[in-house]
């Protein structure tokens, strides 16, 4: 069994909808990390949690420490969103990654 | 600018050719690592850094070789390159104080190495 699985493995979207990745992960971790990546292929950090919520404009990550458990919300997404979302954690000082969603949102 | 800098962006090796792909960073973090990404999984760990003159192993060494002598670069050598190890090449950086507080990551930009 992974210790990192995210889900969905793909996702369509119309643009303007709300999206929801979600992530769990199986080991303890000092702290998770959403990444981007772009069809060009660069890797882009865009949230690092400990505990509890946050934001960056239209993305929010939560984080559920006693469940294991953290979504990645997109609100009013828009076709730039399309991407892979990536869900690591870091365990053991080292990071372990979920094989990604990918997004793709429609005009 | 500030940041990971990886090279060569693309290369073709012939099997049981040697190269080293770059990684340098100028942001004076002490972690620096080396992932493949792979179809279908997630980025698996070949060899990490937690300061100058300090590697170790991760999840895929074999057939990987690294050296960190500055604080700055973090090369990997492919030693008799093979078929399995076509793959995308990721360098990544982040700041340790030491004392288990996590950072973000930096990532550079990769490299696609194609083994024939």
């Amino acid at each position: 069994k992974n210790e990192v699985e995210q889900s969905p493995q793909n996702l369509t979207a119309q643009e303007g909808e709300f999206i929801t990745i979600n992530c769990s992960y199986s080991v303890g971790i000092s702290a998770l990390h959403w990444l981007q990546q772009h069809p060009g292929g660069g890797i882009v950090s865009l949230f690092m949690l400990s505990s509890g919520k946050k934001k960056h404009g239209r993305l929010i990550a939560t984080i559920n420490i006693q469940e294991k458990h953290s979504s990645l919300h997109i609100t009013a997404s828009h076709p730039r969103d399309s991407a892979v979302y990536i869900c690591a954690v870091r365990s053991r000082g080292n990071l372990i990654f979920g094989k990604g969603t990918k997004l793709s949102v429609k005009p | 600018n500030a940041g990971v800098t990886q090279t060569p962006k693309f290369q073709v090796l012939k099997t049981g050719q040697s190269m080293t792909l770059q990684c340098a960073q100028d942001m004076n973090h002490e972690y620096m690592s080396w992932y493949r990404q792979d179809p279908g999984m997630g980025l698996r760990l070949i060899h990490y850094s937690v300061g100058a003159g300090i590697t170790d192993q991760g999840e895929v060494p074999n057939g990987y070789n690294v050296s960190r002598s500055t604080t700055e670069d973090f090369p990997l050598r492919l030693l008799s390159a093979a078929p399995s190890q076509t793959s995308v090449y990721f360098c990544a950086s982040s700041y340790s104080n030491g004392w288990g507080v996590d950072y973000g990551y930096t990532f550079g930009s990769g490299t696609r190495l194609t083994v024939v």
